[in-house]
């Protein structure tokens, strides 16, 4: 079975800096796909960026970026410029590709709270 | 264009009583799952369902059961609530074609509390 595993539970960032959070994953798998949502107080789940494991090329979406390090089983989020409205629950997911016979399940972490300091 | 909603926001329930979580979709999407978050803790699978009338269990599926008539609607059921319970449940739901791409999209959550 996959397993997620988010290491750092807190991270602060002073705004306008840069924070990296960690996640490392398990799977016996060649193809997969890896996401990073952010929740919010509000609770809403926010997909922030989607990384597709034979791309070998780092997914970017603005000022959020990944390090995906496949042989590592290594998928580290990177957020540019930090703003206050970044800070929020941040999990790290994994859902195979076999979308059809695992159900197209997303396998969480246990999450990363950042909090951002004006 | 609504999305996923789920009721109740908010509920608090006695040990041993029994209630149902709610949740539909609009967007016409096959797949269905519900996840509990507790506190400090990644959301864990609980049931999911890829079509009407098809249901299988995640990871925590003691002490729920669901059910799946219509493509729009997979309700919760909880039975015999137990403080262990007590946690965030969120319905999600795709549109599953089987690339592992597609988005998830969640509803807003049901707080619940069983005291």
């Amino acid at each position: 079975a996959q397993t997620v595993t988010q290491s750092q539970p807190e991270m602060s960032v002073q705004e306008a800096e840069t924070v990296t959070l960690s996640c490392t994953y398990d799977t016996s798998e060649s193809d997969y796909y890896l996401f990073w949502y952010k929740q919010p107080p509000s609770r809403q789940m926010i997909l922030v960026i989607r990384q597709e494991a034979y791309k070998q090329q780092n997914a970017t979406e603005n000022r959020f970026s990944v390090n995906f390090q496949k042989a590592a089983k290594s998928f580290s989020l990177k957020i540019s410029d930090s703003q206050l409205g970044d800070a929020a629950m941040y999990f790290c997911a994994y859902r195979s590709l076999d979308g059809y016979n695992q159900g197209g399940k997303l396998i969480f972490g246990q999450g990363t709270e950042l909090s951002v300091k004006p | 264009n609504a999305g996923v909603t789920q009721t109740p926001k908010f509920h608090i329930l006695k040990i041993g009583q029994s209630m149902t979580l709610q949740c539909t979709q609009d967007m016409n999407h096959n797949y269905m799952y519900w996840y509990r978050q507790d506190p400090g803790m990644g959301l864990k699978l609980i049931y999911y369902s890829v079509g009407a009338g098809i249901t299988d269990k995640g990871e925590v599926p003691n002490g729920y059961n669901v059910s799946r008539s219509t493509t729009e609607d997979f309700p919760l059921r909880l039975e015999l609530a137990a403080p262990s319970q007590t946690s965030v449940y969120f319905c999600a739901s795709s549109y599953n074609t089987g690339t592992g791409r597609e988005k998830l999209f969640f509803g807003s959550g049901t707080q619940l509390s069983v005291l």
